[in-house]
């Protein structure tokens, strides 16, 4: 079945240190998004990206990273410079117009 | 800057009852998206608008889109509670080149659905 993979589905983080979460599509789309949800709000861009090689920040960018070295596989690096990375993430793809289609997710916590 | 706004954010209401769900948006669009979210889950796509005058329905849910008005609206119908969820409108920012968007979301509309 075609989809879009997130892992872990929880992570725990500690205080100045980095963590990476993972988004692995297999929809051959182009474009991959990671979005942040705060609990009762909409998603928050952080990047997205067009084609392998590229990507852009979005609107809440600062203290985190992104790569994207394979067309499949997006990425996120949560950097001890985010100072509030505990959230819920979203990893989504797209192929033109067609509607965005999200991962399962992945709740991090700073403990 | 393009801004997207839901009304109501909470809504409880019985079942077998009608309501909208009203989406606005700040700049021109005719790319919107409906979707819902249930508790600790993951956003489910419900509908894509992509033209003025563009209507959508499944099931109980019917989705409309206004361009010119800037306006979307997600209608339930008679509603059950297996409708309870948070609904979300997401609008298409612009493109930055080739086939591929940005979406803003609105805040979401938390439905509750009663016996």
């Amino acid at each position: 079945d075609g989809g879009i993979t997130q892992s872990p589905k929880y992570l725990f983080r500690k205080e100045g240190q980095n963590v990476t979460l993972s988004c692995e599509q297999n929809l051959n789309h182009d474009a991959m998004y990671w979005y942040r949800q705060d609990p009762g709000q909409g998603l928050r861009l952080i990047y997205y990206s067009q084609i392998v090689n590229d990507f852009q920040k979005g609107d809440i960018a600062e203290g985190y990273s992104v790569s994207r070295e394979k067309k499949e596989s997006f990425p996120l690096t949560v950097t001890s410079a985010q100072k509030n990375p505990t959230a819920f993430y979203l990893c989504a793809s797209t192929e033109g117009v067609t509607e965005a289609f999200f991962g399962q997710g992945t709740r991090l916590t700073v403990v | 800057e393009l801004k997207v706004e839901q009304n109501p954010l909470f809504l409880s209401m019985q079942e077998g009852k009608n309501y909208t769900i009203y989406c606005n948006y700040s700049t021109t669009s005719d790319r919107l998206y409906w979707y819902r979210q249930d508790p600790g889950k993951s956003l489910e796509s419900l509908f894509v608008l992509l033209s003025n005058g563009a209507v959508k329905q499944e099931g109980r849910l019917m989705a409309s889109l206004d361009t010119k008005a800037r306006l979307s609206t997600l209608h339930i119908t008679a509603a059950v509670h297996d409708l309870s969820a948070t609904y979300f409108c997401a609008v298409d920012g612009g493109r930055s080149g080739g086939s591929n968007y940005k979406l803003t979301f609105g805040k979401g509309t938390l439905l509750t659905v009663n016996p």
